[in-house]
């Protein structure tokens, strides 16, 4: 069965310092997919990441950072000199064969200025 | 390019009214999401269309929950009669259809209160 945990409920660091959130899967499919989203608090979803099972390098994108590891299964997210723009919460998801997509708990992230 | 739009954005109703929630996906988008995200919790999916056809509707409460894809383009979600747990965000997605590689694009959803 597919399942993600997000095991940090909430995070809370202060402006400038990195923070990493975790996201670790569980699938028996060969081929699948991983996301990550962010939730602001006006409460849209909005698309991040999307990852491949079959491609395991590191993106990096301005201040934020994937590092996906299969030995681990996991797919975690950093991010570099955080603002306080990035309090949100944010999603891990995966999708396999059954086209399902399916959700981790969510970290909720706090950057006190 | 136009996101998904819903309506309306807040809704307060008395348990056991009804309710209704309309959504108009991405343009091109043949796949459509109705999720129910109660406060603290990750999304849930309550159906999922493919064109005007169901996937997957293994978790709607369809006792009281009904949802329509006519025309294989907007939808709506209905609730009838309502409970107090059904107080949530529901949130409608798009993507496009037949590919695992695609990713889901979100409305703002739809915040019910039910009192």
């Amino acid at each position: 069965a597919q399942k993600v945990t997000q095991a940090q409920t909430e995070i809370s660091v202060v402006e400038k310092e990195d923070v990493t959130l975790d996201c670790v899967y569980e699938t028996r499919d060969t081929t699948y997919y991983l996301f990550w989203y962010k939730q602001p608090p006006s409460g849209e979803l909005v698309f991040l990441i999307r990852r491949n099972s079959f491609d395991e390098q590191n993106e990096i994108s301005g201040r934020y950072s994937w590092n996906f590891q299969k030995s681990t299964s996991s797919f975690n997210f950093t991010i570099t000199a955080s603002q306080v723009v990035d309090s949100a919460v944010y999603f891990c998801a995966q999708r396999g064969s059954n086209y399902q997509l399916i959700w981790g708990a969510g970290t909720k992230l706090i950057i006190k200025p | 390019e136009a996101g998904v739009a819903q309506s309306p954005r807040y809704k307060i109703i008395e348990k056991r009214q009804s309710v209704a929630f309309w959504c108009n996906p991405i343009s091109g988008h043949a796949t459509l999401y109705w999720y129910q995200q109660i406060l603290g919790q990750g999304p849930k999916l309550l159906i999922q269309f493919q064109n005007n056809g169901v996937v997957d509707d293994s978790q709607l409460p369809k006792d009281r929950f009904s949802a329509e894809r006519l025309k294989g383009v907007d939808s709506t979600l209905k609730i009838q009669p309502a409970k107090l747990e059904d107080s949530a965000v529901y949130l409608c997605a798009s993507s496009f259809a037949g590919r695992l590689n695609t990713e889901a694009f979100f409305g703002q959803g739809t915040r019910l209160t039910v009192v």
